[in-house]
């Protein structure tokens, strides 16, 4: 199993400026995730976070807006950038640890738009 | 490609009643099934999961079944508790276990004494 933190666990910003998100687990995890769930809404994937190497994007999303990165198997940040309203968002990241299956996730970044 | 539908919510139930939400899935290959709960305020927490046809998932009285041939992996229990109340995520990710996940839309479920 992993256990996975967040930082920070809520914001409130300003329209036009950045916010960038932590995503720590307590063991080594072969994939990070990121996901975005919406007010009453499901999760929709952002990114796969692969260390070494640039994310993976979903379409929809692009680097320029949600730069993301890992610097090694248990750290992964992700910045919403120029923000808008309609960032206004759960984001959470999760990982899958080395020889399991499921994804742990972490407790979510609440983020409110002004 | 890849699909999950869920059942619309919100489920409103009465204590010790029987629980069914239904899910069914559209992939190619052979998906691994599971489903999420989302308590108040909190972020997902894995409640059961099935890696193959005909496995029975369970977790603290919940159970569901992978049925390939209907594509459909329901969540059930037979006597719910006011504290079950949450919003319940069926998903699915692709052969191999490590890829990433397709959620349902989400089913609030509401218990009342």
């Amino acid at each position: 199993s992993a256990v996975i933190s967040q930082k920070p666990s809520r914001d409130i910003c300003q329209r036009g400026t950045s916010l960038t998100i932590q995503c720590q687990v307590d063991s080594q995890v072969t994939m990070m995730f990121w996901y975005r769930q919406q007010p009453g809404q499901s999760l929709t994937l952002i990114a796969t976070a692969n260390q070494g190497s640039e994310a993976t994007y979903e379409s929809g999303f692009v680097i320029d807006k949600f730069p993301i990165s890992r610097p090694n198997l248990t750290f992964s940040t992700l910045t919403v950038s120029n923000m808008s309203p309609e960032d206004s968002s759960i984001y959470l990241c999760s990982g899958t640890v080395t020889g399991e299956g499921e994804q742990y996730f972490g407790p979510g970044t609440r983020l409110t738009v002004t | 490609g890849n699909s999950v539908t869920q059942m619309e919510g919100p489920v409103t139930l009465s204590e010790e009643a029987f629980l069914t939400i239904n899910c069914t899935y559209t992939a190619t290959g052979y998906p691994s099934l599971f489903w999420y709960v989302q308590y108040p305020g909190e972020g997902l927490q894995l409640l059961l999961k099935a890696t193959k046809a005909d496995d029975k998932g369970s977790n603290k009285g919940f159970e569901a079944t992978y049925r390939k041939e209907t594509t459909s992996f329901h969540l059930e229990k037979g006597s719910v508790q006011v504290s079950d109340s949450a919003v319940y995520f069926c998903a699915l990710s692709g052969s191999g276990g490590y890829n990433k996940l397709i959620f349902g839309a989400g089913t609030r479920l509401a218990v009342h004494p």
